[in-house]
């Protein structure tokens, strides 16, 4: 079966511009969870969409915002882009949300990596 | 302190070796995961825990709940398991991350 697919692969974005990256989840997987990895912070939690809600949402700025479609697609949006900014973003999809202790494993995609310049 | 502590930050072994990397951490926890992340970014699932020991070909992965602790081991390393292994533990409502392990297996 098709993996978790994120596009596009790779953005180069001016600061000031806003972004939105895209991420499909596996075929039946309804939750999906946003992450941010920079060399300086590793990865870090950004939130997670289960049925189309934000179930919890990770220590970022409201510059960083998500939504989930009714097909489990969801997107993130970056507005007000910093050079900070510039990180991999990865998502992950899963069966069940986290707070339900799902154990059945994540599948993550292969990211979006963002350069702000 | 970080909640999620790796150690070592780096290793370097030869092909053969028996690799273990370590996890530590101090929040509640309801699952643990490692992953394995190579060049180029793409994160890879390689065990989900919450007790108890796993086993897949020549990966094990243990948990000792009361301890806080959770150990990877790689028996008869490979040139090809080089990569970042990262730790991550699912604290309820989101999931906490160690900085990772950078292993090179040498041939």
């Amino acid at each position: 079966k098709a993996g978790v697919t994120q596009t596009p692969r790779y953005l180069i974005k001016t600061r000031g511009q806003q972004v939105t990256l895209s991420c499909s989840p596996i075929s039946g997987h309804r939750s999906v969870s946003w992450y941010q990895q920079t060399p300086g912070q590793g990865l870090q939690f950004l939130f997670e969409y289960f049925s189309e809600t934000q179930r919890n949402k990770g220590n970022f700025p409201g510059r960083f915002s998500g939504r989930q479609f009714s097909n489990s697609r969801s997107e993130m949006n970056v507005s007000t882009l910093e050079l900070g900014d510039s990180a991999l973003y990865l998502c992950a999809s899963s069966f069940l949300p986290m707070k339900t202790g799902w154990m059945g494993g994540y599948t993550f995609g292969s990211g979006t990596r963002l350069t702000v310049v | 302190k970080n909640e999620v502590e790796q150690s070592p930050q780096n290793l370097t072994a030869q092909e053969g070796e028996f690799i273990t990397i370590n996890c530590s951490y101090s929040v509640g926890i309801s699952a643990l995961h490692w992953l394995q992340q190579h060049p180029g970014g793409g994160i890879v699932s390689l065990f989900m825990l919450s007790s108890g020991k796993k086993k897949h070909g020549r990966l094990i992965a243990t948990i000792n709940i009361q301890e806080k602790h959770s150990s990877l081991h790689i028996t008869a390393s490979h040139p090809r398991d080089s990569a970042v292994y990262i730790c991550a533990v699912v604290g309820g409502n989101d999931m906490r991350f160690g900085a990772g392990t950078r292993l090179t297996v040498k041939p």
